[in-house]
């Protein structure tokens, strides 16, 4: 199963908004509602942004939006603030039962 | 609250085995399955293996079927994987994460701190 991919790095100044692309095929991102975004910190273990695609958990700002067309899915930023500065990774189930990240997106706030 | 900490990391030569514990707290354990997920240096995640909430299902990464091993112990609250046959490239950190929906296979939600593998001679 091939990794996701995600673009290496994005960058925002803060108050824009900054779109991160997570590309995958028919089966696995394009195939399954099944598709999650994690936010990590230097040193930090990942936490859960979005899930099914669309869904924020309990405790996550609505600033993070996420949407998905076709075998692509995106994690969308608005006004974007110092703490956002983080590692960033999608994943999706599979057609084979089994689970596949992206390579990770390094977001920089200006 | 939700709480996973991971024990068991620490130098091995290749070739060599290492079980990795994940106790856990603060949910019903016994009704989530869980994964284990691991990142090598500076690298992106790398997802590793599933357990069903009863065990009755395992799931592994094409790179690790044969080698590494999940199981659990739902009076423990535990889940464990026993690697052997260990390579360099299996040097990580280890994370183990909770399933995000009881009773259902589903992505993870809330995840440990890690515990550290190296795989050196």
């Amino acid at each position: 199963q091939s990794a996701l991919t995600q673009p290496a790095s994005v960058s925002g100044s803060p108050g824009q908004s900054i779109t991160i692309s997570c590309t995958g095929t028919s089966s696995d991102v394009g195939g399954y509602k099944f598709v999650s975004w994690y936010q990590q910190h230097p040193g930090k273990a990942p936490k859960l942004m979005i899930y099914d695609v669309t869904n924020r958990p309990s405790g996550v700002s609505n600033r993070f939006f996420g949407s998905k067309s076709g075998n692509t899915a995106s994690l969308t930023i608005s006004g974007l603030q110092a703490e956002d500065e983080a590692d960033y990774f999608c994943s999706s189930y599979t057609s084979s039962g089994l689970w596949v990240f992206g390579g990770g997106t390094k977001l920089t706030v200006l | 609250q939700v709480q996973l900490v991971e024990s068991g990391g620490g130098v091995v030569q290749p070739g060599g085995s290492l079980r990795l514990s994940c106790a856990a707290s603060g949910f019903p354990f016994s009704s989530y399955g869980m994964h284990w997920v691991r990142q090598a240096p500076g690298k992106g995640l790398e997802w590793v293996a599933f357990i069903t909430y009863d065990g009755s299902d395992k799931r592994y990464a094409d790179f690790v079927k044969g080698r590494f091993t999940i199981s659990r112990d739902n009076s423990k609250n535990t889940v464990y994987v026993q690697m052997n046959s260990l390579r360099a490239e299996d040097t990580a950190v280890y994370y183990c994460a909770k399933a995000r929906e009881q009773w259902v296979v589903r992505d993870m939600d809330v995840w440990g701190q890690g515990t550290t593998v190296t795989v050196s001679s």
